[in-house]
C-alpha cells in the first residue's frame, strides 16, 4: 500500500539530547512537511521541502533541523535547543501546489 | 504574515443536529482545504476549493468558499457520532506552504 510511515510511534528524550524522528513515502511525492500539534491546537509547520536536497523554514523551525537527500525521506531532528519539545509531530506529502497532503501517523515526543 | 482563525474551537451538538465551522484570512487566499482528525489520529483531506463562491458537498458535509476568497466553511447536516473529530482548514499561499487553522472540535452526544 502507498502512503506515509513514521517512527517511532512514541519517543522519549533525556536533557540535553538529539533524537530524529523518522518519515518515509512510497507516494513519489516531490513535496513533504514537518508539523507539530500540541494538545488542543491546530497545526505548526516546522520545515518543508519541495525538492530533493532542498528546504524551507516553517513557522517554528528553530530548534529542528531536517534533510532531504533521498525523496522517500525527509527525517527531523528535534536538537537540545528546542527547550518545550514536547507534542505531537505529523510528517505528510504532497504533490503540487494546489494538491492535498498525506499525513502519516505522528510521532509522540515526551520528555523524561 | 497571513493569518488563518478558524471559529468556533469546540462545538458540541446533540446528534441529528446541524453543525457549522468557519475560517477566515486575514489575505486572499489561491486556495482552502479541509482536513479532519479523529481523536488520536492524523488529520484526513476532506476536499479542496479553488474558485470564488464554490460550494461542494459530500453527502451530508458542504463547504464554501467565499466570494472574495477570504473566508470559507464547512457545514454538517444532522450530525452523526461518526462525525466527531477536529476539522481544520488550510489556507493555500500560493506555494508549497499551507496555514492551518486551529481546527473545530466537534463532539456530537448520542
Amino acid at each position: 500500500d502507498g502512503g506515509i510511515t513514521q517512527s517511532p510511534k512514541y519517543l522519549f528524550r533525556k536533557e540535553g539530547q538529539n533524537v530524529t524522528l523518522s518519515c518515509e513515502q512510497n507516494l513519489n511525492h516531490d513535496a513533504m512537511y514537518w508539523y507539530r500539534q500540541d494538545p488542543g491546537q491546530g497545526l505548526r509547520l516546522i520545515y518543508y521541502s519541495q525538492i530533493v536536497n532542498d528546504f524551507q523554514k516553517g513557522d517554528i523551525a528553530e530548534g529542528y533541523s531536517v534533510s532531504r537527500e533521498k525523496k522517500e525521506s525527509f527525517p527531523l531532528t528535534v536538537t537540545s535547543a528546542q527547550k518545550n519539545p514536547t507534542a505531537f509531530y505529523l510528517c505528510a506529502s504532497g504533490q503540487g501546489k494546489t494538491q492535498p497532503q498525506h499525513f502519516g501517523d505522528g510521532t509522540r515526543l515526551s520528555i523524561l | 504574515g497571513q493569518q488563518v482563525m478558524q471559529i468556533p474551537q469546540y462545538q458540541h451538538v446533540q446528534e441529528g443536529e446541524d453543525f457549522t465551522t468557519y475560517c477566515n484570512s486575514s489575505t486572499t487566499l489561491s486556495n482552502i482545504q479541509w482536513y479532519k482528525q479523529r481523536p488520536g489520529g492524523h488529520p484526513v483531506f476532506l476536499i479542496q476549493l479553488v474558485k470564488s463562491g464554490e460550494v461542494k458537498k459530500q453527502k451530508r458535509l458542504t463547504f464554501q468558499f467565499g466570494e472574495a476568497k477570504k473566508n470559507s466553511s464547512l457545514h454538517i447536516t444532522a450530525t452523526q457520532t461518526t462525525d466527531v473529530g477536529t476539522y481544520f482548514c488550510a489556507s493555500g499561499t500560493g506555494t508549497y506552504k499551507y496555514i492551518f487553522g486551529t481546527g473545530t472540535r466537534l463532539k456530537v452526544l448520542a
